[in-house]
């Protein structure tokens, strides 16, 4: 069935790095664009980016523009997110969706994986 | 940003009720809008896309309505399943933004 797995969460101290994985299956992976969201009790829900379907374009929220990479490796059904710099108001709860529809660039989430904790503390 | 507001954030009613969760964008949206359930420790769960579809598998119970800047969920009548905590997403614009939620209760 359709799926998404996330991986690579933890304890981390304030500015260090942690790398999530985004394991998918049951579907097209290299047709759709991928996408992390995070939730924490103080923000919510928070769309912290998107990387397209061929990875050829990126964009991210200004809270983590320049400190997290989102990456895809179609020949691996498999999407990445690289964190840097890690802040305490980072620590949330890490999932990585899928939109509805192949090759779009805007729709709705009707995909979502386990959801992975990532944690920023001293 | 384009911010979405939820109202109620908290709503108490009783299983029958008919029942109704309200979302502002602060920007027009066109029908760029999708609801979500969510149980607690559990990812979110797509119920209503582009505003007024429902997505596949989605009790009939639930329906959407709106465009532009206002728009609704409706619960026409609620089940024990259904007190849990809601919010919409608007995708129009980057950054994609979430309303803060609205926590259906059981009087």
């Amino acid at each position: 069935q359709v799926q998404l797995v996330e991986s690579g969460g933890g304890v981390v101290q304030p500015g260090g790095s942690l790398r999530l994985s985004c394991a998918a299956s049951g579907f097209t992976f290299s047709s759709y664009g991928m996408y992390w969201v995070r939730q924490s009790p103080d923000k919510g829900l928070e769309w912290v980016g998107v990387v397209s379907y061929d990875g050829s374009n990126r964009y991210y929220a200004d809270s983590v523009k320049g400190r997290f990479t989102i990456s895809r490796d179609n020949s691996k059904n498999t999407l990445s997110l690289q964190m840097d710099s890690l802040r305490v108001e980072d620590t949330a709860i890490y999932y990585c969706a899928r939109i509805r529809t192949a090759l779009a660039t805007g729709d709705a989430f009707d995909i979502w994986g386990q959801g992975t904790l990532v944690t920023v503390s001293s | 940003d384009i911010q979405m507001t939820q109202s109620p954030s908290t709503l108490s009613a009783y299983v029958g009720d008919r029942v109704t969760i309200t979302c502002r964008a602060s920007q027009s949206i066109s029908n760029s809008l999708a609801w979500y359930q969510q149980r607690p420790g559990k990812a979110p769960k797509l119920l209503i896309y582009r505003a007024s579809s429902l997505e596949t598998a989605v009790p009939s119970r639930f329906s959407g309505s709106g465009s532009g800047t206002e728009f609704t969920l409706a619960i026409s009548s609620l089940q024990p399943d259904d007190f849990t905590t809601y919010y919409c997403q608007q995708y129009k614009t980057y950054p994609w933004t979430f309303g803060q939620g609205t926590r259906v209760e059981i009087k």
